[in-house]
């Protein structure tokens, strides 16, 4: 079975400062690879994603994830960060295998940014 | 505007008593899925449907039913709510081809059963 695990449940960090969220998944099978961002009474929406290619994905508003795969991981991150990126962040996976649609979200991780 | 939209925003209902919430997207997506969102266990999948016709459960789809008759519709139906059905609920369309994936969410279902 698939799992994604989020490590951090809140995640507060200065304006202007660095912010990586962890990410990581479980599965015997490969997968598509997805951050999705819920701002405070939105639906969420897509930061980036990973389906093949560079293993380094660049998404909107700054940010970038890394896919790892032998680590199994792909961390979320932004060199600096605004008041603006306080929200929560979805890691998301979906196996690749042709006629599945099923996605499993992370807990989420809710990023703080303090001014 | 491409868009989801779900209605209601907010209910309020009580144990046993049927509701659906509506979803509908006019993107002429193929894919759509329902998602209710609880503290501390993110989102998690309830049904999903490929096309017309065409539905299949999620991780968590107990309590519910689903039907796609028309593909820009995807209603969420619950027979007989019960307390634990409590949560906020989110319906999302995407296009299926690889680089078009990408969920488009609606903004969201609260619903309290009493």
């Amino acid at each position: 079975a698939q799992s994604v695990t989020q490590l951090d449940s809140q995640v507060p960090v200065f304006e202007e400062a660095p912010v990586e969220l962890r990410c990581n998944y479980s599965s015997s099978v490969s997968v598509y690879l997805f951050w999705y961002v819920q701002y405070p009474n939105q639906g969420l929406q897509l930061l980036l994603k990973y389906l093949s290619g560079s293993t380094l994905v660049k998404g909107i508003n700054g940010f970038e994830a890394e896919f790892n795969k032998s680590q199994t991981s792909f961390h979320l991150r932004k060199p600096s960060v605004h008041i603006s990126d306080t929200a929560e962040y979805f890691c998301a996976v979906r196996r690749t295998t042709t006629g599945t649609y099923k996605y499993i979200f992370g807990t989420g991780t809710r990023l703080k940014v303090l001014a | 505007e491409a868009q989801v939209t779900q209605n209601p925003r907010y209910l309020i209902t009580v144990t046993g008593k049927k509701l659906t919430v509506t979803c509908s997207q006019n993107m002429n997506h193929e894919y759509m899925s329902w998602y209710r969102q609880d503290p501390g266990l993110g989102l998690r999948q309830i049904y999903y449907s490929m096309n017309v016709e065409v539905t299949d459960k999620g991780d968590v789809p107990e309590g519910y039913k689903v039907s796609r008759k028309e593909k820009r519709n995807f209603p969420l139906i619950l027979e007989s709510p019960s307390p634990n059905q409590t949560s906020l609920y989110f319906c999302a369309s995407s296009l299926r081809r690889g680089a078009s994936e990408k969920l488009f969410f609606g903004s969201g279902t609260q619903l309290s059963v009493l």
